[in-house]
């Protein structure tokens, strides 16, 4: 069966540091995946997708992410963190075959520290 | 017309009330969903239509009665709904059902039921 694992529940840093938020997908055929964001009290944004190409996407707010075809990883990263960036964050596939499913990871806390 | 929207943005109800949630996006999707999510949890799935007829309920409770009544819009019918159903309801849309196609999410209809 498809699934997303986020491993990280809670992340907490300092402002300036960066941040790598793990993300592996269980699927056998071909995925698109997403990263969201979802700020305290707000609806889910798109931070960056990828479907096919460079593996390595950009999304806004200096946020990217590295497609890992061999690890099923979708790891996001920002060098460098502000508080603003505190929020839940969800990782989620789409197979591109079949049902137009959207599995979604469990998600991530990150809380920032000013 | 990039946006999905949703009326209202808060919405209180009693257990005995019969109240409606709305969905409408112009970007000629052909494919609606809508999801459920708890506060700090990922979306679940509850309903999908694709060219306006229900293609996927994922066992939700008869309280809950989706409506799609044009290519559109999308409503959610609530009756008799329980206190533990208060959470962020969210609507999104795809271009067609068939795999691959990014969803786009509304902005949510915050419900508490009391």
């Amino acid at each position: 069966a498809q699934s997303v694992s986020q491993h990280n529940h809670h992340v907490i840093l300092s402002e300036a540091a960066s941040l790598e938020l793990g993300c592996n997908y269980s699927y056998g055929g071909t995925v698109n995946l997403f990263w969201y964001v979802q700020y305290p009290g707000q609806h889910l944004q798109l931070l960056l997708k990828y479907f096919s190409g460079d593996p390595l996407v950009k999304g806004i707010k200096g946020f990217e992410a590295e497609f890992i075809k061999s690890k099923f990883s979708f790891n996001l990263r920002k060098p460098s963190v502000q508080w603003s960036d505190t929020a839940e964050y969800f990782c989620a596939v789409i197979p591109q075959t079949g049902a137009n499913n959207l599995f979604f990871g469990t998600g991530t806390r990150l809380t920032v520290i000013p | 017309d990039t946006e999905v929207t949703q009326t209202p943005k808060h919405l209180v109800m009693g257990m005995t009330n019969k109240k409606s949630l709305k969905c409408e996006q112009h970007m000629g999707h052909r494919a609606m969903y809508w999801y459920k999510q708890k506060a700090k949890k990922p979306p679940e799935l509850m309903f999908v239509y694709s060219y306006e007829k229900l293609s996927i309920n994922e066992s939700v409770p008869s309280r809950f009665s989706p409506e799609c009544p044009n290519s559109s819009l999308l409503n959610l019918h609530l009756h008799a709904l329980q206190p533990e159903d208060s959470a962020l309801y969210l609507c999104a849309s795809s271009q067609v059902l068939a795999g691959g196609h990014e969803q786009f999410f509304g902005p949510g209809t915050r419900l508490t039921v009391l």
